[in-house]
């Protein structure tokens, strides 16, 4: 299937830990996104990749690191959760010329 | 700044018609998006306009764009229970990072 996928689709994890999410495209398209969406639904943009090279980076605790070993992936680690990070994170992708994003199925974090 | 409003909630029948608005601050946008997401679901694209277009159809789906009011709707006609679910209007402002701004989310309930 051609599509953006996010792995784990749930993770459960203590204050405190760090923790890894990722992401994936097949569609070979240049531009990654991560956006957050919180309890009451609201979705905000929180980094961007072009081709491995970070272009957006919101304003967002420095505990949160994104990591794109290729133009496929877009991986995004955390540090230190804290409650307030539970919340589905969403991975989108565009190719190159077309302003549309494709979203991921999401990965749903509860910190404990 | 870049601000989208929904209204939180919106009730309908099924067979009724469905009209869901979106009003935005920033004009600047390029494009303009209708997302869905179901429970416990990922973002499905369902229709997009760009900033020069009044009206696009598209099926059951019509979008409207009064720029001068700087509002934005979707009509679904002939609603299904099926198209129960979060609606969010996004804003693209094109350039070399296409961010997305998310409105607040519209969620329909199609009664039976």
């Amino acid at each position: 299937d051609t599509a953006v996928s996010q792995t784990p689709k749930y993770l459960v994890t203590q204050m405190g830990n760090d923790k890894s999410i990722k992401c994936e495209q097949n569609l070979g398209h240049d531009t990654m996104y991560w956006y957050k969406q919180d309890s009451k639904k609201f979705l905000k943009i929180m980094f961007s990749y072009n081709n491995k090279e970070l272009i957006i980076n919101e304003t967002v605790p420095n505990r949160f690191s994104p990591k794109s070993p290729d133009k496929a992936h877009l991986n995004l680690h955390i540090n230190s959760l804290e409650l307030g990070d539970s919340a589905v994170y969403f991975c989108a992708s565009r190719p190159t010329g077309v302003e549309t994003q494709y979203f991921g199925p999401g990965t749903r974090l509860l910190v404990l | 700044g870049e601000d989208v409003e929904q209204s939180l909630f919106l009730s309908v029948r099924e067979g009724d018609s469905s009209v869901i608005n979106c009003t935005y601050t920033d004009s600047s946008s390029t494009y303009l998006y209708w997302y869905k997401q179901e429970p416990g679901a990922g973002l499905q694209l369902l229709t997009y306009i760009f900033s020069n277009m009044d009206m696009k159809q598209d099926q059951r789906l019509t979008v409207l764009l009064n720029k001068k009011d700087k509002h934005l709707s979707l009509r679904i006609a002939d609603t299904q229970t099926g198209d129960s679910a979060i609606y969010f209007c996004a804003e693209n402002f094109g350039g070399a990072t296409n961010k997305l701004i998310f409105g607040t989310g519209t969620l329909l309930a199609v009664q039976p």
